[in-house]
């Protein structure tokens, strides 16, 4: 069955950092991008990060860039989501969520398939 | 940045009820669009995706039409697990962005 499990968060003060783990099982990680997607207290769905499936490529959201840096390691079907000078406002749960891809075409899809429960990382002195 | 307009913000509707939501892009996306399903403290779920393909294992009473701008989910008989936030996607161009979520309520 296919799996993510995000880890690392928690409560840190601002300007501080943390790093953000994803470990995918169940599926070929080293064939699929990946992305993190996040939700603030009551609101909606805020896309954040997305790394191709060669590290290729990588995208950023405005809020974040600069500050946020995301990776993976294909040997260990790990994704991770290194954050710094962290404010208040980047206060949320943060998902873990796998792009989707044909098998048989080798053709990459930019919308999640498959989703993490979420880790929630909490920002304030 | 592409930015989507989702309508309503929220309604409520009774089991058996039809319900359409309403999702606006800013400019042209074809059909890259997706919708999800999201129930409180969960995570999202995958429900359509290039605007009208229903992932697998979805009911068929979820269904998603339209293209270019305008773009419709419809939910054909509204059951008591479908209670639940949804959100539309699109994957046109980066930055990826969501639209603001409708809430579906019992009445």
């Amino acid at each position: 069955e296919v799996h993510l499990v995000e880890s690392g968060g928690g409560l840190v003060k601002p300007g501080g950092s943390l790093r953000l783990s994803c470990a995918a099982s169940g599926f070929t990680f080293s064939d699929y991008n990946m992305n993190w997607v996040r939700q603030a207290p009551g609101k909606g769905l805020e896309w954040v990060s997305s790394i191709s499936s060669t590290r290729s490529y990588i995208y950023n959201a405005d809020s974040v860039r600069g500050r946020f840096t995301i990776s993976r390691d294909n040997a260990k079907n790990s994704l991770y989501l290194q954050m710094n000078s962290l404010r208040t406002e980047d206060t949320a749960v943060y998902y873990c969520a796998r792009d989707a891809y044909d098998i048989l075409t080798g053709f990459h899809y930019y919308y999640m398939d498959v989703w993490g429960k979420g880790t929630a990382v909490t920002v304030s002195s | 940045a592409i930015q989507l307009t989702q309508s309503p913000s929220s309604l409520s509707a009774s089991v058996g009820a039809r319900v359409t939501i309403t999702c606006r892009a800013s400019q042209s996306i074809s059909s890259a669009l997706a919708w999800y399903q999201q129930k409180p403290g969960k995570a999202p779920k995958l429900l359509i995706y290039e605007a009208s393909s229903l992932e697998t294992g979805v009911p068929s009473r979820f269904s998603g039409s339209g293209s270019g701008t305008d773009f419709t989910l419809t939910i054909s008989s509204l059951q008591p697990e479908d209670f639940a936030t949804y959100y539309c996607q699109q994957f046109n161009s980066y930055p990826l962005t969501f639209g603001g979520g409708t809430k579906v309520e019992l009445k």
